[in-house]
């Protein structure tokens, strides 16, 4: 059974320009989240796919924007990047949309997205 | 809204001894599951252990045991016997089902082991 991956583990960008971050979930999850992780806070929710669809979203603007693949992998994409947006990305998945968190998210080890 | 807050930035502990992290949080939900989460330098979050607000029971996980408040709404972590593995950032979080559907994280505490 493998985990969550993601690639790449760090990308440097000017602000700006565009990034792309990718996630391939654990074999049997059809959820995925992602998370914006700052240093030296906690992880904030930025959106949820539930089997290509987007069902849950945080507090982030529409340049913060994903898409799940038939095989629920996933792409995080930021457009218009600002220093701000340095940071942890963290992808999770699990299997269900409602009433699963019991059966546990797992995480990736995370994109750190530097903008200068 | 919903929030978990962590109130000991950094703790440490002599190892073999035991520590507590603690963790509250705020909801008005009655059907929630309360989380705590390790991530060591690697980044990745490791569940540590997990407790359904509807279980009176306490959970436990080997050295890992918690006290769950539920009125108090407390919800805090016991490391027994501590080993330098243990160090890392401990993140509380709390996921809610319906609108909410998401995983909220407090702001973690770092905990060092002395050897």
């Amino acid at each position: 059974e493998t985990g969550v991956t993601q690639s790449p583990t760090h990308l440097i960008k000017t602000r700006g320009q565009q990034v792309t971050l990718r996630c391939s979930s654990q074999s049997g999850h059809n959820t995925v989240s992602w998370y914006q992780q700052a240093l030296g806070q906690g992880p904030q929710f930025i959106f949820q796919y539930y089997r290509e669809e987007e069902n849950g979203r945080g507090n982030f603007p529409p340049r913060f924007s994903g898409l799940q693949f038939p095989n629920y992998s996933s792409e995080l994409n930021v457009n218009a990047l600002e220093l701000d947006d340095s940071a942890l990305y963290l992808c999770a998945s699990r299997l269900g949309y409602r009433g699963g968190a019991m059966g546990g998210y797992t995480f990736g080890s995370g994109t750190r997205l530097t903008v200068v | 809204a919903q929030t978990v807050t962590q109130s000991q930035p950094e703790m440490s502990v002599q190892e073999a001894e035991t520590v507590t992290l603690s963790c509250t949080y705020d909801t008005s939900e009655s059907d929630y599951y309360l989380f705590w989460y390790k991530q060591p330098p690697s980044r990745q979050m490791i569940l540590v252990i997990r407790q359904e607000a509807y279980k009176q029971q306490n959970a436990t996980e080997n050295r890992f045991s918690v006290n769950f408040q539920k009125a108090a709404k407390s919800f805090s972590l016991k490391i027994s016997d501590s080993q330098l593995g243990d160090a890392a950032m401990y993140f509380c979080a709390s996921f809610y089902g319906g609108a909410t559907n998401k995983l909220i994280f407090g702001t973690g505490t770092l905990l060092a082991v002395q050897p």
